[in-house]
């Protein structure tokens, strides 16, 4: 199973909501990411979990909160977003070995609308 | 981090191969060099990646010539499924830190 899933597909909500993005893989790869993309832009990273332990947050606002529950899930929670927030929500997954990059296998993402 | 300069966008026709060039004149010794795909409304694909020389697998070939300040990732033979941006990324890869995704080549394949 080499497929990154994540649900929704899409996601619209108001600036008051509370809402989570979900992701899931079975590849055995320990480390787990979620990315912004806008339109006709590239992707942004956001959060990067190692061994389910936070590694990397690229200064992300507090309205978004990763979770990773277990070494295939990784979640993020949404509250009080902003209009400005909409775009694609990408997640990703690799192995972690030295040495090179370690390709990285993405979901189809969630696209986000925030009214 | 290694910036990178790629072309905004590309056109060719089915059957030619295409040649993307990336540069990126800060790289560090320990960069690797990487491309990704990505189709409209999908999450990006791995396609290649390379230190030095030549690297070639199923789908592209990468060349990196000696002072590795650019890279050229070869296509052969397009076809219209291979319309989709490409991504040159640049970087000591540990699990995402210091691996910035570049701006990126569209490429239109036309028929």
């Amino acid at each position: 199973d080499t497929e990154v899933t994540q649900t929704p597909k899409h996601l619209v909500m108001g600036m008051t909501n509370k809402k989570s993005l979900k992701c899931e893989q079975h590849m055995g790869h320990r480390a787990m990411y979620w990315y912004k993309q806008k339109a006709k832009k590239p992707p942004e990273l956001m959060f990067v979990y190692s061994y389910e332990k936070l590694s990397i947050n690229e200064s992300v606002p507090s309205r978004f909160s990763p979770e990773c529950p277990n070494s295939s899930l990784l979640n993020l929670h949404l509250h009080a977003l902003q209009p400005e927030d909409s775009a694609l929500y990408l997640c990703a997954s690799s192995q972690v070995r030295a040495g090179g990059h370690n390709e990285q296998f993405f979901g189809p993402g969630t696209r986000l609308t925030v009214l | 981090l290694a910036k990178t300069t790629q072309p905004i966008s590309m056109d060719s026709y089915e059957g030619q191969e295409v040649n993307i060039t990336c540069s990126h004149n800060n790289i560090a010794t320990n960069d690797y060099i990487t491309w990704y795909q990505q189709f409209p409304s999908q999450g990006p694909r791995f396609i290649i990646q390379g230190y030095k020389t030549k690297v070639t697998n199923e789908v592209a070939s990468l060349f990196i010539p000696a002072d590795r300040k650019s890279s050229t990732l070869s296509l052969p033979r397009v076809s219209l499924s291979d319309t989709a941006v490409y991504y040159c990324l640049v970087g000591e890869d540990n699990y995402g830190q210091n691996f910035v995704f570049g701006p990126g080549t569209r490429l239109s394949v036309l028929p």
